[in-house]
């Protein structure tokens, strides 16, 4: 079945390591995105991808970064530099230009300690 | 961007319907509406999209005034399971990918 997959769901690390979560699609959609959400929040966007070897800055970029190396493929790297890491965080793919929806992964809950 | 507006939180009985507004009074010609909901820590949900005819699917109806500056999302008779937050964002289907902003949402609580 196509869908889209977050791995792992709940990740724990210690403060100042880099964390990277896996985001993998199979559905051959070529955008794909990260998304944060705070407890009670809505979701704010990390970054986008719109195509392979090409991705664009959100409205929380800083901290984090991103590779789109495939298609399938859209991994997050949070960073040390990232002052409050711990969220949920999802990913989320959808094919461009037509009227679709976008599909979403079940989310990566991150707890620094 | 059309920037959307919808109250923070409702309650729907059972077995009611549960219309939840929206207002995106800058949507141009060209951009959708969509609704999304998102059950407790899991990804959000495709519901339904517009562009300017009323819509149903076999979850909800979307009702979109003549005007295109706001819409309601109703459920027609609300479970338990309907127990949600809802997103109404507007895209396009073209252009940036960015496109694709949340808000807040409305937290529905659908009561027994």
């Amino acid at each position: 079945d196509g869908g889209i997959t977050q791995s792992p769901k709940y990740l724990f690390r210690k403060e100042g390591q880099n964390v990277t979560l896996s985001c993998e699609q199979n559905l051959n959609h070529d955008a794909m995105y990260w998304y944060r959400q705070d407890p009670g929040q809505g979701l704010r966007l990390i970054y986008y991808s719109q195509i392979v070897n090409d991705f664009q800055k959100g409205d929380i970029a800083e901290g984090y970064s991103v590779s789109r190396e495939k298609k399938e493929s859209f991994p997050l790297t949070v960073t040390s530099a990232q002052k409050n890491p711990t969220a949920f965080y999802l990913c989320a793919s959808k094919r461009q230009g037509q009227v679709t929806e976008a599909f979403f992964g079940q989310g990566t809950r991150l707890t620094v300690v | 961007d059309a920037k959307t507006t919808q109250p923070t939180s409702m309650d729907c009985a059972e077995g009611r319907a549960a219309n939840l507004p929206c207002n995106h009074s800058t949507i141009s010609g060209n951009e959708y509406v969509y609704w999304y909901r998102q059950i407790h820590s899991q990804g959000p949900q495709y519901i339904i999209h517009g562009l300017k005819n009323n819509e149903t699917n076999e979850m909800a109806s979307l009702i979109i005034t003549e005007d295109r500056k706001s819409s309601t999302l109703i459920l027609p008779h609300a479970t338990l399971r309907d127990t949600a937050v809802y997103y109404c964002i507007v895209t396009r289907t073209s252009g940036s990918a960015r496109q694709l902003t949340f808000g807040s949402g409305t937290q529905l609580t659908v009561l027994p």
